[in-house]
């Protein structure tokens, strides 16, 4: 079964810092997909990135970087220069590819980041 | 473009009471439809997905059903409310294919039960 670990409850850093937001993930499929979401205080989520499992290339977006590591089953998300607006709860999401038509997402358990003016 | 409506977006049930939400989807057809419930404090739980018209699939045993009724509409429902349902709900939607997207979510609904 799949299985995707957000180790870190809450992080509060202060603007301007750097912080890694950390994800594992456990699946038995060769083929897959990772997602980050950001769920801002008005809950609704917000797509940010999707990686395939045969995608390892590290990706940067603008503040926004990620670094998919498949031997330790691994894809964090750091963001560079934290400012207030990016204060949420982000999710890691893992979805395998399923016969039929049926993709299943399973996501983790959510970071709370707080960025301190 | 797609679009996802799900309403309502706050609800306050008392206990025991029936539960009706609802979830459309514009500007796509044959969806995966899902339903998730997070609970405060606590991540995405997947509750029920469906591949078509029909066809639901249960993630986690509990009181809540879910139906499909048509390609674009998804409803999640209850008979008897528990304490235990209060949480966020959001149903999303996704594409199978070779490009294959994310999830998109609704804006939820925020149920409260007293």
């Amino acid at each position: 079964a799949q299985k995707v670990t957000q180790a870190q409850t809450e992080i509060s850093v202060v603007e301007k810092e750097d912080v890694t937001l950390d994800c594992v993930y456990e699946t038995r499929d060769t083929t897959y997909y990772l997602f980050w979401y950001k769920q801002p205080p008005s809950g609704e989520l917000v797509f940010l990135i999707r990686r395939n499992s045969f995608d390892e290339q590290n990706e940067i977006s603008g503040r926004y970087s990620w670094n998919f590591q498949k031997s330790t089953s691994s894809f964090n998300f750091t963001i560079t220069a934290s400012q207030v607006v990016d204060s949420a709860v982000y999710f890691c999401a893992l979805s395998e590819d399923y016969s039929g038509g049926y993709q299943k997402v399973t996501f983790g358990t959510g970071t709370k980041l707080q960025v301190i003016p | 473009s797609q679009t996802i409506h799900q309403w309502p977006a706050t609800l306050v049930q008392p206990v025991g009471s029936p539960l009706s939400l609802e979830c459309t989807v514009e500007g796509t057809s044959n969806p995966n439809l899902y339903w998730y419930r997070q609970a405060a404090g606590r991540g995405l739980q997947l509750l029920f997905y469906s591949v078509g018209i029909g066809q639901i699939s249960s993630e986690v045993p509990q009181n809540l059903s879910a139906s499909r009724p048509q390609d674009r509409q998804f409803i999640l429902s209850s008979k008897k409310l528990l304490l235990s349902d209060s949480g966020f709900y959001l149903c999303a939607w996704s594409v199978w294919g070779p490009r294959l997207t994310e999830a998109f979510f609704g804006q939820g609904t925020r149920l409260t039960v007293v």
